[in-house]
């Protein structure tokens, strides 16, 4: 069964950081491209990041370019996002999840997400 | 930068009754679309890619149509569990998300 389970959401003041985790099982975590998604409180869903199978390619939204990082280790079959300079509209939940398959931008496993709220 | 949109916002359905959603796309996204459902407290969950494939296990009565710029998301007799926000998103390129419809209880 594919799990994907979030952490590392906590409450940080503005200007702060943080590094989310997403640990995967059940499937090869090495053959699937990966993302974050995020929700804000009541809102709709936000693409985030990618970063490929092994982690030669990452890409961001523009709201977070430039402060946020995505990363992969392979060996411990998890995600990762760091996150920096936040800001009071990054307070979100924080989705991982896998790409269906390298051609198609789809999202078929999600884990059930992480709390992240930016506020002083 | 393509924008996606989604009507109604809301939609009141009965039991058993079809439930037509719309999503449409700012620009050409060929057939480059998908469906996900969310609950309260849950994930987003795939429904329908490529337009109009169903994901593993969607039961038949989730339908996707459409190509280009209009698509629809068809549940031909809505059942008590899909009562839920339905998000289109596209991946001509960068995944983008409409913002959904919420399909409640009429």
């Amino acid at each position: 069964e594919v799990q994907l389970v979030e952490s590392g959401g906590v409450v940080v003041q503005p200007g702060g950081s943080l590094r989310l985790s997403c640990a995967a099982s059940g499937f090869t975590f090495d053959d699937y491209t990966m993302h974050w998604v995020r929700q804000a409180p009541g809102k709709g869903l936000e693409w985030v990041s990618l970063i490929s199978w092994d982690g030669g390619s990452t890409y961001y939204a523009d709201s977070v370019k430039g402060r946020f990082t995505i990363s992969r280790d392979n060996s411990k079959n998890s995600l990762y996002l760091q996150m920096n300079s936040l800001r009071t509209e990054d307070t979100a939940l924080y989705y991982c999840a896998r790409q269906l398959s390298d051609i198609l931008t789809v999202l078929d496993y999600w884990g059930q997400g992480t709390l992240v709220t930016v506020s002083s | 930068e393509i924008v996606m949109t989604q009507s109604p916002a809301t939609l009141s359905v009965s039991p058993g009754e079809r439930a037509t959603l719309s999503c449409r796309a700012s620009q050409s996204v060929s057939s480059n679309l998908a469906w996900y459902q969310q609950k309260p407290g849950q994930a987003p969950r795939l429904l329908i890619y490529g337009a109009s494939t169903r994901a593993t296990g969607i039961p038949a009565r989730f339908s996707g149509s459409g190509s280009g710029t209009e698509f629809t998301l068809t549940i031909s007799s809505l059942q008590s569990e899909d009562f839920a926000v339905y998000y289109c998103q596209q991946y001509n390129n960068w995944p983008r998300f409409g913002p959904g419809t919420k399909v409640d209880i009429k």
